[in-house]
C-alpha cells in the first residue's frame, strides 16, 4: 500500500535546539518526496522537495531509500518555523500534483 | 502570480443539502487537483483535471461528489446530497506539469 506516516503529532522544541520532524513511506517504485508547510492562517505552501537537494529557510531533507524515510531537519529552530508540516509522496516526476500526504506534525517553537 | 482563487472560505450547510466550490486555478496552469482535508488528516486527493479532462478520479465519491472544469479553466465540485462525514476542508491546487504545485486557502465545510 502506498503510505507516508508521520508517527508524531506534536513536536515542542526550544529556540536554538536542533529539529528533526519524522516521515517514512510505503511505496512500490522511486517516488519523490516532498515536504510543505502551513503557517499560522496561510495556504498550504512547498517547502523542498528531495530532487532539488537544497536546503530552504535552513532545513534540509535527505532520502534514506533504505528506510524507505524522508526525515526533515533544522540544526537550530526559530519561532517564526512553528507551523504544521506535511510530508507527501508523488510517483511520478511529471505530475507532482499527485500527492499522498502524511497526518502532518505541528511544530512548536519555543523562546 | 495571482495565486489559486477559491470561494467561498467558509460554509455551512445540513445533511442532505447540497453545497457547490468554485476554484480559480494560477493563469496558464493546465493541472487542476481537488483535495479534501479530514481535521486531523493531511490532504487526500479527491480529482484530477488536465485542461479540462479528468485525469485520476479514483478517490471521488462519485455517487455524491461531482466536479467540472469547463473550458480548462475554474473549476467547481459539488456535493449533493452532503452527509456528517463529509464536513472538512476542500482544497484547491494548481500546476503547469513537474513544476511546483500551488494550493489555495481552501473551503471550510461544516455539515450538520
Amino acid at each position: 500500500a502506498q503510505r507516508v506516516t508521520q508517527p508524531e503529532k506534536l513536536l515542542s522544541v526550544f529556540k536554538g535546539a536542533p529539529v528533526e520532524l519524522k516521515c517514512n513511506y510505503s511505496y512500490s517504485g522511486s517516488p519523490e518526496l516532498f515536504w510543505y508547510v502551513q503557517y499560522s492562517r496561510q495556504r498550504l505552501q512547498l517547502l523542498l522537495r528531495h530532487i532539488s537537494r537544497e536546503s530552504i529557510k535552513g532545513f534540509t531533507a535527505d532520502l534514506n531509500k533504505g528506510e524507505t524515510s524522508f526525515h526533515l531537519k533544522k540544526p537550530f529552530a526559530q519561532e517564526e518555523d512553528s507551523a504544521m508540516y506535511y510530508c507527501a509522496l508523488s510517483g511520478s516526476s511529471s505530475n507532482t500534483g499527485k500527492l499522498i500526504f502524511g497526518q502532518g506534525t505541528t511544530l512548536q517553537v519555543k523562546p | 502570480e495571482a495565486g489559486v482563487a477559491q470561494s467561498p472560505r467558509y460554509k455551512i450547510i445540513e445533511k442532505r443539502q447540497s453545497v457547490a466550490f468554485w476554484c480559480n486555478p494560477i493563469s496558464g496552469h493546465a493541472t487542476l487537483y481537488w483535495y479534501q482535508q479530514i481535521l486531523g488528516q493531511g490532504p487526500k486527493l479527491l480529482i484530477q483535471f488536465q485542461n479540462n479532462g479528468v485525469v485520476d478520479d479514483s478517490q471521488l465519491p462519485k455517487d455524491r461528489f461531482s466536479a467540472e472544469r469547463l473550458k480548462g479553466v475554474d473549476s467547481t465540485l459539488k456535493i449533493q446530497p452532503a452527509k456528517l462525514e463529509d464536513s472538512a476542508v476542500y482544497l484547491c491546487a494548481s500546476s503547469r506539469t513537474d513544476i511546483t504545485t500551488f494550493f489555495g486557502q481552501g473551503t471550510r465545510l461544516t455539515v450538520v
